[in-house]
């Protein structure tokens, strides 16, 4: 079975520019989380995706950020305009269903997207 | 106040050797409580899942988790050079939000 696949492994661009990064889950996990590992700091919850539906975005840092998973599959992580502080490491996971809020799923991580705003 | 506080290491200890590596909390909200091992250029594997207070074993690993001090542990027995990384502990409540709040992790180095 494929893991959680991301791409690009790394990509660096200019203060300003566009970044999309994408990852495809385990295929028929329904859940996908987006986190974001900054240099020194711990790795920090982004958004969770239930299908194609947003069902926890606080963490996204504003609205430079857009997450899309159409059709409940592959999702696409955008920053527009990238800035410097959003340098760090982008990592996916994939949980099969969430059954209920008393139990939890394993969330399985890819290896990440290592972005660099220069 | 960090929600998780972990030291960050590095961590060296030759092969053999019982490892301890542990978190404090501050959220009394966490009931699932994980330890994460991460390898370099690689995403976190869980490694280890405990449900609120209590121990858990899976080999050489121990998970241990007290409540009421807000403080989880995770043993590793006869340390092999294979472990060596980067171990993170991480929690979430027990709300319909599945999102989970890591510590910075433990840089763990077992010598030959």
């Amino acid at each position: 079975e494929a893991g959680v696949t991301q791409f690009p492994s790394h990509s660096v661009i200019e203060k300003g520019q566009t970044v999309t990064l994408r990852c495809d889950p385990i295929s028929g996990h329904d859940n996908l989380y987006w986190y974001r590992r900054v240099m020194g700091k711990e790795i920090k919850f982004l958004l969770h995706f239930v299908k194609e539906s947003k069902q926890d975005e606080s963490g996204m840092p504003n609205n430079r950020f857009l997450a899309e998973r159409t059709g409940g599959t592959y999702s696409t992580l955008k920053v527009q305009p990238a800035e410097l502080e959003d340098s760090g490491v982008y990592f996916c996971a994939s949980s099969v269903r969430t059954v209920s809020s008393s139990s939890t799923d394993t969330q399985y991580f890819g290896p990440g997207t290592r972005l660099t705003v220069l | 106040q960090k929600e998780v506080e972990q030291d960050p290491g590095p961590l060296s200890v030759p092969e053999g050797a019982i490892v301890s590596l542990n978190c404090t909390y501050s959220n009394s909200a966490f009931q699932y409580f994980m330890w994460y091992r991460q390898y370099s250029r690689k995403g976190p594997e869980l490694l280890m899942y405990t449900y609120s207070s209590g121990n858990k074993e899976d080999g050489r690993f121990t998970a241990q988790v007290d409540k009421s001090s807000k403080y989880i542990s995770l043993f590793i027995r006869d340390s092999q050079p294979s472990d060596s990384a980067t171990y993170l502990c991480a929690m979430r409540d027990s709300g319909g939000y599945q999102k989970v709040t890591f510590g910075i992790g433990t840089k763990l180095q077992v010598i030959p």
